[in-house]
């Protein structure tokens, strides 16, 4: 199973509104992966967990906080957004070692009015 | 610090034809090098990685691709474009440590005509 699940597929939220995405792997990946993605663009590094534990933070607003409940599930919590925030989010997973592919999930397309 | 510079942000071909998007990377190290696809709002799926073992790597969907250190270039070809080839497609650096980030190139966008 080379699977990274992502939910919700879709979300609309208000600027005073607190959402949050969950991703999931069953892979046995210790190393775990947010990203945003603008249209017509790559995707931009916002956190990486090693093992569980906070590894890279790039410099993220406050307003996004990630969270690795264990070593399956990746959370990213959202509040007070800005409209500039709308984007795809992006979960990968990976070995923890070096060289070894990121494996994505669908992502979820965030809205913000 | 690696860079991925990919040449041609959108690439026309016809269906049949020799699909060719290029990749070039700057890295003090020896890198490791991807390619990822992605249609559209779907995430990014890994094509072919090279990691050192061989300099031509297959990947999937016909796919493959050429390391070559003397040019630092690892561009992508298909001998024979598909319609399902339309996509974006990304070349990615790591820096080499575990559980870092990949560094993407800004995109090729493959479009393909019948």
């Amino acid at each position: 199973d080379t699977e990274v699940t992502q939910t919700p597929k879709h979300l609309v939220m208000g600027m005073t509104n607190k959402k949050s995405l969950k991703c999931e792997q069953h892979m046995g990946h210790r190393a775990m992966y947010w990203y945003k993605q603008k249209a017509k663009k790559p995707p931009e590094l916002m956190f990486v967990y090693s093992y569980e534990k906070l590894s890279i933070n790039e410099s993220v607003p406050s307003r996004f906080s990630p969270e690795c409940p264990n070593s399956s599930l990746l959370n990213l919590h959202l509040h007070a957004l800005q409209p500039e925030d709308s984007a795809l989010y992006l979960c990968a997973s990976s070995q923890e070692t070096a060289g070894e592919e990121q494996y994505f999930g669908p992502g979820t397309r965030l809205t913000v009015t | 610090a690696q860079s991925v510079t990919q040449l041609g942000s959108h690439v026309s071909v016809s269906e049949g034809a020799l699909v060719l998007l290029r990749c070039n990377y700057s890295s003090s190290v020896p890198p490791y090098l991807f390619w990822y696809v992605q249609y559209p709002n779907q995430g990014l799926q890994l094509l072919l990685k090279y990691t050192s073992a061989a300099t031509l790597v297959k990947g999937i969907n016909g796919f493959e691709a050429e390391f070559k250190k003397s040019e630092t270039s690892f561009h992508l070809t298909k001998p024979s474009a598909h319609m399902s080839d339309a996509a974006e497609y990304f070349c990615a650096v790591s820096e080499g440590q575990a559980g870092t980030a990949l560094i993407f190139g800004k995109g090729t966008t493959l479009s393909v005509s019948s």
